[in-house]
């Protein structure tokens, strides 16, 4: 069955940077597109990024394009998701999701990880 | 950009129906999605392109569209369907991927 777990979660201080990971198992990764979301007990759910499966092709919300950035490592089923000049307001729980981009401007999330904290304070 | 918005809560009693709505101009164009979200596990997808629902979801969940505004029933309601539910939706080139804010389902 579908797995996807989340890593690399923690305290940083406010500036600081992290890299989060999300091994996926139980399909073929490079199929499929992979997407970040995070969430916060005040806005929700908030979209972040999404990565294409074998050309790599990323978009980025704009609430965190030019500090995050998604990459992917097929051989080894891997998304990770680079996070500089993190601040306060970065401080959620981080998904990783399986997503489907369709013919016609579908797209949706249709397995999600448990999700990894992260908390940005000093 | 767009935005989809969602009543914050919702109360129920066990064996009622709740119907979630969420609002948007895009989702007369655009599908809509509906996710399930219960503390300290993994979001699950409920309802795809506005009616469907995926393998495995009970035939209690179902979704309905309108013109501008979506709707997640859940028949029979029972004590395991209390959760946060959101509705997605994106934009004509999946360039602008949103969610609604989250309605706060609890079951009485």
């Amino acid at each position: 069955q579908v797995q996807l777990v989340e890593s690399g979660g923690g305290l940083v201080k406010p500036g600081g940077s992290l890299r989060l990971s999300c091994t996926a198992s139980g399909f073929t990764f490079s199929d499929f597109y992979m997407s970040w979301i995070r969430k916060t007990p005040t806005k929700g759910l908030e979209f972040l990024s999404y990565i294409s499966g074998h050309s790599g092709v990323t978009h980025h919300a704009d609430s965190v394009s030019g500090r995050f950035t998604t990459s992917r490592d097929n051989a080894h089923n891997s998304l990770f998701l680079q996070m500089t000049s993190l601040t306060p307001d970065d401080t959620a729980v981080y998904y990783c999701a399986r997503s489907y981009k369709g013919r016609y401007s579908e797209f949706f999330f249709d397995h999600w990880g448990l999700g990894t904290l992260v908390t940005v304070s000093s | 950009s767009f935005d989809l918005t969602q009543p914050p809560s919702l109360s129920v009693s066990p064996g009622q129906t709740a119907r979630i709505s969420c609002s948007g101009d895009a989702l007369s164009k655009q599908y809509a999605y509906w996710y399930q979200h219960k503390a300290g596990q993994a979001p699950v997808l409920v309802v795809q392109k506005d009616t469907e629902r995926p393998s495995g979801i009970p035939d209690r969940f179902s979704g309905s569209n309108s013109g501008a505004t979506v709707t997640l029933t859940i028949r029979g309601v029972q004590a395991d369907d209390e959760a946060d539910y959101y509705c997605q939706s994106t934009d004509a080139s999946s360039t602008h991927v949103v969610f609604g804010g989250g309605t706060k389902l609890t079951v009485l």
